[in-house]
């Protein structure tokens, strides 16, 4: 398996603008969590779901943001209109969430928002 | 909810040195306790973990003891490298299908 793979790798987007950020988890992994890495806040779990339903949306800071999950294989985290604020890596990762073990990280996406 | 915090926020030691990095965890609940280690411009990565029904898992130079009273478990890394040099990143969760919370992340530098 290649691991959890996110899409892009990198993104700078100007204030205002529509943001999309694509995950494709482990196949076989039934848990999905998106987190977001800044310096000062380190990493927040923003959302994650179980069997492809959202189960915990609190750390979602605002309106602007949603996340969806169609299917097993993958994910979106939308920023809809992005800010400057919300410039930070973004990680997706995976889990077999029938047994208690590891999470595994995706290479993550570098936001710039300008 | 989940609560999980880590101090110091940088650690400093010398090469050979051992390295304690201690969290604190809120949630009398959690039961699976990871570590990730993540250098520079990389995803965290899982380097040991720990489940409430030990006090102790060792691997090699790297060890994670838990106090369930105290709320609290660490990461032990003994005769440190320069390639040890990362951020460790801690975190609590509380069973199948449940989240993973994280504590902030301690910077630990390896001088040689």
């Amino acid at each position: 398996d290649a691991g959890v793979i996110q899409s892009p790798r990198h993104e700078v987007t100007e204030m205002g603008q529509e943001v999309t950020l694509r995950c494709k988890p482990i196949s076989g992994h039934n848990s999905l969590f998106w987190y977001r890495q800044t310096m000062m806040r380190g990493l927040e779990l923003l959302i994650y779901f179980n069997n492809n339903v959202p189960i915990d949306d609190s750390g979602m800071p605002e309106d602007r943001f949603s996340a969806k999950m169609p299917n097993a294989s993958f994910s979106t985290l939308k920023i809809q209109p992005s800010e400057p604020r919300d410039s930070a890596v973004y990680f997706c990762a995976s889990r077999l969430g029938t047994v208690n073990t590891e999470a595994f990280f995706g290479q993550g996406t570098r936001l710039t928002v300008v | 909810g989940e609560n999980v915090e880590q101090h110091p926020s940088t650690l400093s030691v010398q090469e050979g040195d051992s390295a304690v990095i201690k969290c604190t965890y809120s949630d009398s609940a959690s039961n699976y306790f990871p570590w990730y280690k993540q250098e520079l411009g990389k995803r965290p990565q899982l380097i040991i973990d720990i489940r409430s029904n030990v006090g102790e898992k060792k691997d090699q130079r790297i060890a994670v003891t838990l106090n369930k009273t105290a709320k609290h478990f660490s990461l032990h890394i003994t005769e440190t490298q320069p390639e040890d040099s990362a951020v460790y990143f801690c975190a609590a969760g509380t069973g199948a299908n449940s989240k993973l919370t994280f504590g902030k992340g301690i910077t630990l530098s390896v001088r040689p």
